[in-house]
């Protein structure tokens, strides 16, 4: 069975500083992963995915993960952060079903930004 | 603007009250989900549709009843909720036939049962 774990429910940074957020996946298939963000009254949103090939993985607004296998881990990253970075994140991996694709979520990270 | 239209946007019902969630994509999205998202929580999956036929129920009580009437609409009918069931709910929507595809997301109906 795969899962998915996120750790710390709560991260705070300053601005400008490095944003951190960890994932764990747990896979006995070669893993499709995503970062998804959710903003307050809002769905959410595709941030980024690994699929296969280049590890390092870029996004949207400055964020890029990257898969390292032999830690089973898809940590998101961004080099500075800005006060719209403040959401939640959601770090979820791909059950491979045939004509949909299951998602399996980590129970999120809350971003805080502050001046 | 999200690709997925989600209506209404908030609903609020008696325990009584018959309703209905309306999703729309007119990306040619083959998949579609239902989701239930509480607050602080990551979105549950309810429903998924492929190819406008169900491939999952993950054990959704009845007074849930989802519809595909074609490939670019997703209904979620509504009765006999119980405040518990209050919620945003998301519908989303994926290429059907691509494994990695990602999930595109409605901004959802916020549903509070009274």
């Amino acid at each position: 069975a795969q899962s998915v774990t996120q750790l710390g429910s709560h991260v705070s940074v300053s601005e400008g500083a490095l944003v951190l957020l960890r994932c764990n996946y747990s896979s006995s298939v070669p893993p499709y992963l995503f970062w998804y963000v959710q903003y307050p009254n809002q769905g959410l949103q595709l941030l980024l995915k690994y699929t296969t090939g280049a590890t390092l993985v870029k996004g949207i607004n400055g964020f890029e993960a990257e898969f390292k296998k032999s830690e089973t881990s898809f940590h998101l990253t961004k080099p500075s952060a800005h006060m719209s970075d403040a959401a939640e994140y959601f770090c979820a991996v791909s059950s491979l079903e045939r004509g949909y694709n299951k998602l399996i979520f980590g129970a999120g990270t809350r971003l805080a930004v502050h001046p | 603007d999200t690709e997925v239209t989600q209506t209404p946007k908030h609903l609020v019902m008696g325990m009584t009250n018959k309703k209905s969630l309306k999703c729309e994509q007119h990306m040619g999205h083959r998949a579609m989900y239902w989701y239930k998202q509480k607050a602080k929580k990551p979105p549950e999956l309810m429903f998924v549709y492929s190819y406008e036929k169900l491939s999952i129920n993950e054990s959704v009580p009845s007074r849930f009843s989802p519809e595909c009437p074609n490939s670019s609409l997703l209904n979620l009918h509504l009765h006999a909720l119980q405040p518990e069931d209050s919620a945003l709910y998301l519908c989303a929507s994926s290429q059907g036939d691509i494994y990695n595809s990602p999930l595109h997301f409605g901004n959802g109906t916020r549903l509070t049962v009274t």
